[in-house]
C-alpha cells in the first residue's frame, strides 16, 4: 500500500459546483498535513495546511480524520481559475524526517 | 525578483554526462530542498538541507548529491546521468525545517532535465 494515495482523476466539474478531495495515508505516525496546488508545467504553492480542528480558507475548507487516516479538500463554488493538480502532503518525523507527496488530483472546471 | 531560483530551465544531455543544477533563494531562509517529478507527475523530495547540515535524504543513487556552499545555495549535481533520471527537478526553500512548524514552502521554478 502506498504512503499517501489520492485519485489523480480528473474531475470534471461545471462552475459554481461543489467539488471534495480525499487523500488516504498509511502510517499512523503522520504528524502533519497539507494541500499543495499545482498548475500545468508550473511548481507547486502551498494552499492550506491541515489542522485537526479542521480549516477554512475562502471557499476552501480542509479536514483531518486520524481515525480513518484520510484528508479531504472541499472547494465550494469552483472557478475556472480552480483548475490544477492538487497534492496531498504527509509529514512524519523520525530519523530521517519523512515528507511524502501524492500523486496528485487533478480537478478542471468547466465553463 | 525572484524568491528562488534555478538554473538551467532547461537542460539537455547524453546518458553519461555529469551536470549541475543550481539553485538560490534570496529569502534569508535556512533550509532548502530538492525534488524530483517524475514523467507521472509524482513529487518526491529528495534532501533536505538546513544551514548546511542534511536533515532529509530519501533514497536516492549515489550519483545525487547535494552541495551547500552557503545557506542561501544548495546545488544538485549528477554523475553518469541514465535516461531514468529524466524528469522535473524543483528547488525549494522554507524558514525553518518544514514542515515543523507548517512553515510555506517556496519552490523554484524548476528544471527540466532530458537525459538522451
Amino acid at each position: 500500500r502506498k504512503e499517501v494515495e489520492q485519485d489523480p482523476g480528473p474531475f470534471n466539474v461545471p462552475e459554481g459546483a461543489t467539488v471534495a478531495f480525499n487523500c488516504t495515508y498509511s502510517n499512523s505516525a503522520s504528524q502533519s498535513f497539507f494541500w499543495y496546488r499545482q498548475d500545468c508545467r508550473k511548481e507547486p504553492k502551498l494552499l492550506m495546511s491541515v489542522y485537526s480542528s479542521g480549516n477554512e480558507d475562502g471557499r476552501f475548507t480542509a479536514q483531518l480524520n486520524r481515525a480513518s487516516q484520510y484528508i479531504s479538500l472541499l472547494i465550494r463554488d469552483s472557478k475556472l481559475s480552480d483548475s490544477a493538480t492538487y497534492l496531498c502532503v504527509v509529514f512524519r518525523s523520525g530519523g530521517y524526517q519523512k515528507v511524502t507527496f501524492g500523486i496528485g488530483t487533478k480537478l478542471q472546471v468547466i465553463p | 525578483d525572484t524568491a528562488v531560483s534555478q538554473t538551467p530551465k532547461y537542460l539537455v544531455t547524453q546518458m553519461g554526462n555529469d551536470k549541475s543544477i543550481k539553485c538560490e533563494q534570496n529569502l534569508g531562509h535556512d533550509t532548502m530542498y530538492w525534488y524530483k517529478q517524475d514523467s507521472k507527475k509524482f513529487l518526491k523530495i529528495m534532501f533536505s538541507y538546513n544551514n548546511k547540515e542534511l536533515i532529509i535524504n530519501e533514497t536516492v543513487p549515489n550519483r545525487f548529491s547535494p552541495k551547500s556552499p552557503d545557506k542561501a545555495h544548495l546545488n544538485l549535481h549528477i554523475n553518469s546521468l541514465e535516461l531514468g533520471d529524466s524528469a522535473v527537478y524543483f528547488c525549494a526553500s522554507s524558514q525553518e525545517s518544514w514542515p515543523t512548524n507548517q512553515e510555506t514552502q517556496y519552490f523554484g521554478p524548476g528544471t527540466r532535465l532530458l537525459v538522451l
